[in-house]
């Protein structure tokens, strides 16, 4: 069975400071990964997404940026956070090959409050 | 401009009864509708979903209605229970894409 995990589960960060956050997939080999952001009772924006290792498409700019540098791992950083930034992090994934290939499944998330 | 919309924003049944969430979007190509649940604090988890090849899709208490032509469907969840309290995201992509566009939720209270 498929096992994600995200960490760290929440942050407490100043405007300003750098972010790192992790995702990772185990159970499944070549995955295609996402990042998600979900302000506090909103919906869900999708941010990043990788079919493969080294590559990362963006879907929209809030000055965050990805990387894959595993197979099983996904990164979500920034330099420098803004007050906009806070929010519920969700990394998905969905099988890179085979049926059902668009079906996504998320992680627990990491809860990220700027101030 | 919102390309998935969701009614009504906030929805609450009595145990027992048949709550109705809708869902419309506006790109025909759209062919892949999943509905994902969440709990607060949880991730979305995937509840049902439905192909724009077919016009219903059951599981169990959760039934999709799919209508093509109107660009519209709708989730029945019967026998509504407390435990089905929870946000209803319905989400929608086309083609395999790795694009998965979100509406803006409906928030369920299941009353006892």
């Amino acid at each position: 069975a498929q096992t994600i995990h995200q960490w760290p589960v929440a942050e407490i960060k100043a405007v300003g400071s750098p972010l790192s956050l992790g995702c990772t997939i185990k159970g499944k080999s070549s995955p295609n990964l996402y990042w998600y952001w979900q302000a506090t009772g909103g919906t869900l924006q999708q941010l990043f997404y990788s079919i493969t290792v080294g590559q990362v498409e963006s879907v929209v700019q809030l000055n965050l940026s990805a990387s894959r540098p595993k197979d099983d791992q996904f990164i979500l950083s920034t330099e420098k956070l803004l007050l906009s930034h806070s929010g519920f992090y969700l990394c998905a994934w969905s099988p890179g090959t085979g049926g059902a290939q668009d079906t996504q499944y998320f992680g627990p998330g990491t809860r990220l409050l700027v101030l | 401009q919102q390309q998935v919309r969701q009614s009504p924003q906030s929805l609450t049944v009595w145990e027992g009864e048949t709550a109705i969430l809708n869902c419309s979007y506006e790109n025909s190509a759209f062919d892949y509708f999943p509905w994902y649940q969440q709990f607060p604090g949880e991730g979305p988890a995937l509840l049902i979903a439905i192909r724009s090849v077919s016009d219903k899709k059951e599981d169990g208490r959760f039934t999709i209605f799919f209508n093509k032509r109107e660009k519209k469907l709708s989730l029945h969840i019967t026998d509504s229970q407390p435990g089905d309290s929870a946000t209803y995201f319905c989400a929608a992509s086309q083609g395999g894409s790795a694009k998965l566009i979100f509406g803006e939720g409906t928030k369920l209270t299941v009353s006892s």
